[in-house]
């Protein structure tokens, strides 16, 4: 089956710094997306990235849909920015499949 | 309404009783997902519908589960005979439709079978 490989699966860091989040893939890339799940357990939207580059704000990301991966950028952390980060690619349903995300500690 | 809800939004059950969750999606989304979330792990795909049509169960755990949707909008999740390896954050997710979609995701309902 579909295979989502994230690394780091943890990653602490001091406030101000900045960090790159990896997504590999076994299948082609089809409806990928970012999200991060913050400590109450919401899991909110960040990028719809099948291809390309986009930046919001203090996060970009881009993917390489040839190379079957995708990179999520933090720059100038902030405490608020701690929780799970996961990416997920399309299954055959319309579904997503998830990797077991990368638990980001931000400390001030 | 704005945002995917769900209710309730914690659920405490007995081994044995069957349990119903629902998720209304954000208005005008025809595609709907029910995802589950376990204790140390990764986010698990259940069922989706298209419409109220669900063209494929088989990712749902057991015969137990159950879900319907219907007027195009609500859908609940029912399971049967809850097992405390039921216990797990039910998720909702609703894009616009099927294909190439972002998916907005509700905040769950935590349910813990003792």
């Amino acid at each position: 089956g579909i295979q989502v490989e994230q690394s780091p699966p943890d990653l602490i860091l001091q406030e101000g710094a900045n960090s790159t989040l990896r997504c590999n893939f076994s299948d082609s890339v089809n409806n990928l997306q970012w999200f991060h799940q913050n400590p109450w357990g919401q899991l909110i939207n960040l990028f719809y990235i099948p291809s390309g580059t986009k930046q919001n704000g203090r996060l970009s990301a881009t993917t390489v849909a040839t190379e079957r991966y995708s990179l999520l950028y933090i720059s100038s952390s902030q405490t608020t920015d701690s929780g799970v980060y996961f990416c997920a690619n399309g299954g055959s349903q319309g579904n997503l499949i998830f990797g077991k995300g990368t638990k980001l500690s931000v400390k001030p | 309404g704005a945002g995917v809800s769900q209710s309730p939004s914690n659920k405490v059950t007995e081994k044995g009783k069957d349990v119903e969750l629902r998720c209304d999606p954000i208005s005008g989304h025809t595609a709907l997902y029910w995802y589950r979330q376990s204790l140390g792990q990764g986010l698990e795909f259940l069922i989706y519908f298209q419409g109220n049509s669900a063209p494929d169960k088989s990712g749902l755990p057991s015969d137990r589960f159950s879900a319907e949707r219907t007027g195009g909008s609500v859908s609940t999740l029912t399971i049967q005979r809850t097992q405390q390896e039921d216990s797990a954050v039910y998720l909702c997710a609703s894009s616009q439709t099927i294909n190439q979609e972002t998916q907005y995701f509700g905040p769950g309902t935590r349910l813990l079978v003792l």
